[in-house]
Formats: structure tokens, C-alpha cells, sequence
């Protein structure tokens, strides 16, 4: 398996463009996780995905934010409008099960937001 | 509601030195612990987990981690350090109760290990 693929892996916009993450997880996981790494706030789970259903969405920072999981292999995770607060590295991760194996990390997303 | 706590932002040690990156969690119920490693411009890599059984865990690369239920802590460890374990290493803690499969990060600490 190629591991958990994530596109664009830089992606620069100006304030108040949509922008979309996208990720695609590993085949036969049940979990999916979007995280967001920045220096001052480390790494925050901002959604994650049981079977394609959202289960928490406590750290989606605000309603700019959303995210799809509309089959098993594939996600979204959209800003609209962006805003230069949201430039990060965004992770999308999955697992096999839940809370006893380790997640799979895909190699992240630049965005900035000018 | 489940924490982790790096209380260490950088470690520096002397390669071949033994090396010790501190973790102390707080959950409801019995914890289940991972240890990751981040490279500039890399995702987050799995190195070990306790779930249960022995309190020592061996991981990639030569790593290890002392489960310490009295003192809730997980300090990853490695007897000899070598340069190119330089990077940024995170812990991490679920819980079963609940059964959310909510995986949640400490702040990071960077290790440098200088030749």
C-alpha cells in the first residue's frame, strides 16, 4: 500500500479563496483523522471519520471549516473563505480500529494564506 | 477529558549517550500510549505503543518506553542516541472508555543530539 496520500502538498491562496484538501486513506481502514500543525498550537485533531461518518467535530475551529468523507477512500477538508490564521500544515491520518492501533500519517499539506 | 504533557520543548544530548523524552497523560480509565517521530517535511511516524501487558515497550529504531501507572507517565527512551535521531517526537494517548477513538497529540519536544 502507498500509505495515506494527501494533495496538493504546498498550496499558497489569497484571503478569501476556497481551498480543499484532499486525502485518501489506507485501503481496509475504518478510521480517518484531520489534524492541523502549527507552532504556537502543536497538533490539534480537528475531525475524524468512523466509516465514513463524522464522529467528533469539537476542533473544527469555526463554521469556515468542513469536511467530507463521501466514500472509504477518499476525503475533503475545505476552508471557505480562507484567512492567513489558517496557514498550517494540515495531516490526514487513518487506522485499522480505534483506540489501540497506531494511526498512518500522510505527508501533510502547506497551506498558506496570503 | 484525556490530556498528554511533554513538559520538555527541546532535549539535547551527546551521541552515544543515553536519552530520555518525558510524557505524562491524564485520562478516565486505562490509557493506551503511542510514541511518534516527525522529520522536517514529514508526516508523523509511529514508533511504539502500551496497551496492556509489560510496562517496557520496544520500538523502531532501537526505542523504548517505561509505562508508569502510579506516576502517569510514558518517557520514551534509548540507550545510545545517534545523530540522525534528531527530529521532533510526540506523544500520544487514547482511551477505551467511550470507545471515541479520539487520538490526542502533547506539544512535541525536539531532540538534538549533537555529535
Amino acid at each position: 500500500d502507498a500509505g495515506v496520500i494527501q494533495s496538493p502538498r504546498h498550496e499558497v491562496t489569497e484571503m478569501g479563496q476556497e481551498v480543499t484538501l484532499r486525502c485518501k486513506p489506507i485501503s481496509g481502514h475504518d478510521y480517518l483523522f484531520w489534524y492541523r500543525q502549527t507552532m504556537m498550537r502543536g497538533l490539534e485533531l480537528l475531525i475524524y471519520f468512523n466509516n465514513n461518518v463524522p464522529i467528533d467535530d469539537s476542533g473544527m475551529p469555526e463554521d469556515r471549516f468542513s469536511a467530507k468523507m463521501p466514500n472509504a477512500s477518499f476525503s475533503t477538508l475545505k476552508i471557505q473563505p480562507s484567512e492567513p490564521r489558517d496557514s498550517a500544515v494540515y495531516f490526514c491520518a487513518s487506522s485499522r480500529s480505534s483506540v489501540n492501533t497506531e494511526a498512518f500519517f500522510g505527508q501533510g499539506t502547506r497551506l498558506t494564506v496570503v | 477529558a484525556q490530556s498528554v504533557a511533554q513538559p520538555e520543548d527541546q532535549v539535547n544530548v551527546a551521541e552515544g549517550n543515553p536519552l530520555t523524552v518525558k510524557c505524562t497523560y491524564s485520562v478516565s480509565g486505562n490509557p493506551y500510549l503511542f510514541w511518534y517521530v516527525q522529520y522536517p517535511n514529514r508526516g508523523l511516524q509511529f514508533l511504539l505503543k502500551y496497551i496492556t501487558g509489560d510496562n517496557l515497550v520496544k520500538g523502531s529504531y532501537g526505542f523504548e518506553a517505561e509505562f508508569n501507572k502510579s506516576q502517569t507517565s510514558f518517557h520514551l527512551k534509548k540507550p545510545s542516541a545517534l545523530v540522525s535521531d534528531s527530529a521532533l517526537y510526540f506523544c500520544a494517548v487514547s482511551a477505551p472508555s467511550g470507545n471515541t477513538g479520539k487520538l490526542i497529540f502533547g506539544q512535541g519536544t525536539t531532540l538534538q543530539v549533537k555529535p
